[in-house]
C-alpha cells in the first residue's frame, strides 16, 4: 500500500464551476477525513467518515460542499458553484480506531489537492 | 469540545540551538496528542504521538514532546536545530471521534 492518494494534485477552475476531488485512503483504514488548509493556517476540519457513514460535518461545509464515501473505501469531495474563497489546499487523511476505543492512533495524510478559483 | 492553541506562529532559532514549539490543548476527556510536520507543497507527516502511555514521547528526527496534564500542554522540543528542520509544525488533539489541529508554527533555522 502506498499511503493516502489524492487526485488531482492541482486544479484551476473558473468561478461558478463545479469541481470534484478524489481521495483513496489506506485500504484497511475505516476513518476518512477531509480538511481545508489556507496559507499560514492549520488544517481546518471539514468532515469525516467512519466506513461509509458521514458522522460529522463542520459548519465550514456549506451547502455547496458535499462529500461521499459510497462503499467505505474512496471518497469524493464536490464543490458546486465555486467561489474565489474556496481557493485552498484540500487534504484527505485516513486512520483506524485504536482497538476498542474511539480515538485514532494517528492520521495519515495525502499530498493534498490545491484548488485555485479564478 | 476539543481545541489546540499553538503559541507563536513563527519561531526562529540558530542552527545548533534548542527548538521549543509550544502547544496547549483543551479537552473534556483524556486526549491523544500529535505533532505533525509539513514541508512546502507536501502533506503532513507524523513526528510523534502521545496515546496515554509514557508522558515523554520520542519521535523522528530527534524531536520529543512531554505530555503535562496539569498544564494541558504538549510542547515539542529538539536539543539542537538543523537546517533541515525548517518547516511548518502542527499540534493536533484527538479526544472523541475526530482530530483537530492548531494554526501551526513556522520554524526558521538560521545558519
Amino acid at each position: 500500500d502506498t499511503g493516502v492518494s489524492q487526485d488531482p494534485r492541482h486544479k484551476i477552475t473558473k468561478r461558478g464551476q463545479n469541481v470534484t476531488f478524489r481521495c483513496d485512503p489506506i485500504s484497511e483504514h475505516n476513518r476518512l477525513y477531509w480538511y481545508r488548509q489556507t496559507l499560514g493556517q492549520g488544517p481546518e476540519f471539514l468532515t469525516y467518515f467512519q466506513n461509509e457513514a458521514q458522522l460529522e460535518k463542520s459548519r465550514l461545509l456549506s451547502d455547496r460542499f458535499s462529500a461521499e464515501r459510497p462503499k467505505g473505501s474512496f471518497s469524493t469531495l464536490e464543490i458546486q458553484r465555486t467561489e474565489q474563497g474556496d481557493s485552498a489546499m484540500y487534504l484527505c487523511a485516513s486512520s483506524s480506531k485504536s482497538g476498542t476505543g474511539e480515538k485514532d492512533t494517528e492520521a495519515f495524510f495525502g499530498q493534498g489537492t490545491r484548488l485555485t478559483v479564478v | 469540545a476539543q481545541s489546540v492553541t499553538q503559541l507563536g506562529s513563527h519561531v526562529s532559532v540558530s542552527e545548533g540551538a534548542l527548538v521549543l514549539l509550544r502547544c496547549n490543548y483543551s479537552s473534556s476527556v483524556p486526549p491523544y496528542l500529535f505533532w505533525y510536520v509539513q514541508y512546502p507543497n507536501q502533506g503532513l507527516q507524523l513526528l510523534l504521538k502521545y496515546t496515554s502511555a509514557a508522558t515523554l514521547v520520542k519521535g523522528i528526527n530527534g524531536f520529543e514532546a512531554e505530555f503535562k496534564k496539569s498544564e494541558t500542554s504538549f510542547h515539542l522540543t529538539k536539543p539542537s536545530a538543523h537546517m533541515s528542520d525548517a518547516a511548518e509544525y502542527f499540534c493536533a488533539v484527538n479526544s472523541w471521534n475526530d482530530m483537530r489541529f492548531g494554526a501551526g508554527t513556522r520554524l526558521t533555522v538560521k545558519p
